[in-house]
């Protein structure tokens, strides 16, 4: 099946800096999403996106698809937006597979 | 909030005890999954459904039996649990290809 890979595992920030998360996947995908997990363990769905860029407030997400990554930016980063971030190729079937995620910390 | 609703939402059972989890969704969806996630190992695909009565396995589907005979239900069953599957199971819906998946609240399963 496909494989999916997201960098950093880890990363900390102090509230008000940008950052990049990265996904990188093994096959040709239908489309992509991104998905927040709070600390209290929901799931929230970020982004919706096959290709191309979208924004939403302080996040946006770009897909390439053609060379199989998926960027998603957070831009001046606050407390609630700690967690874990996932992406999620979806196959044919809709199946989606996810990465082990990256695990953001926001210090104040 | 999508309209989906695990059931229990806490549970300890004893190795070797049958054991079902239900998803309920209000939203008429046409998909729906079931996912656990252990540390070190994101969020892995059991099962999954593209309609009544039509099911599929995912990467982990040993152990596990679904059954969807309603559009809104559908219902995770461990024959014989074992604490290799102490886990979080999360239940996931999407309306249809090509739409945003949404999850449930999950059930935090320990098996002793």
């Amino acid at each position: 099946g496909i494989q999916v890979e997201q960098s950093p595992p880890d990363l900390i920030l102090q509230e008000g800096a940008n950052s990049t998360l990265r996904c990188n996947f093994s096959d040709s995908v239908n489309n992509l999403q991104w998905f927040h997990q709070n600390p209290w363990g929901q799931l929230i769905n970020l982004f919706y996106i096959p290709s191309g860029t979208k924004q939403n407030g302080r996040l946006s997400a770009t897909t390439v698809a053609t060379e199989r990554y998926s960027l998603l930016y957070i831009s001046s980063s606050q407390t609630t937006d700690s967690g874990v971030y996932f992406c999620a190729p979806e196959t044919s079937g809709s199946r989606l597979t996810f990465g082990e995620g990256t695990q953001l910390t926001v210090n104040p | 909030d999508a309209g989906i609703t695990q059931s229990p939402r806490h549970k300890v059972t004893e190795t070797g005890t049958p054991v079902t989890l239900r998803c309920h969704q209000t939203e008429n969806h046409r998909y729906m999954y079931w996912y656990r996630q252990d540390p070190g190992h994101g969020l892995r695909l059991i099962h999954y459904s593209y309609g009544v009565k039509d099911t599929d396995k995912g990467e982990v589907s040993d152990g596990y039996s679904v059954s969807r005979s309603k559009t809104e239900d559908f219902l995770l069953t461990l024959e014989s649990a074992t604490s290799s599957q102490t886990s979080v199971y999360f239940c996931a819906i999407k309306e249809g290809y090509g739409s945003p998946l949404h999850f449930g609240n999950g059930t935090r399963l320990t098996v002793t």
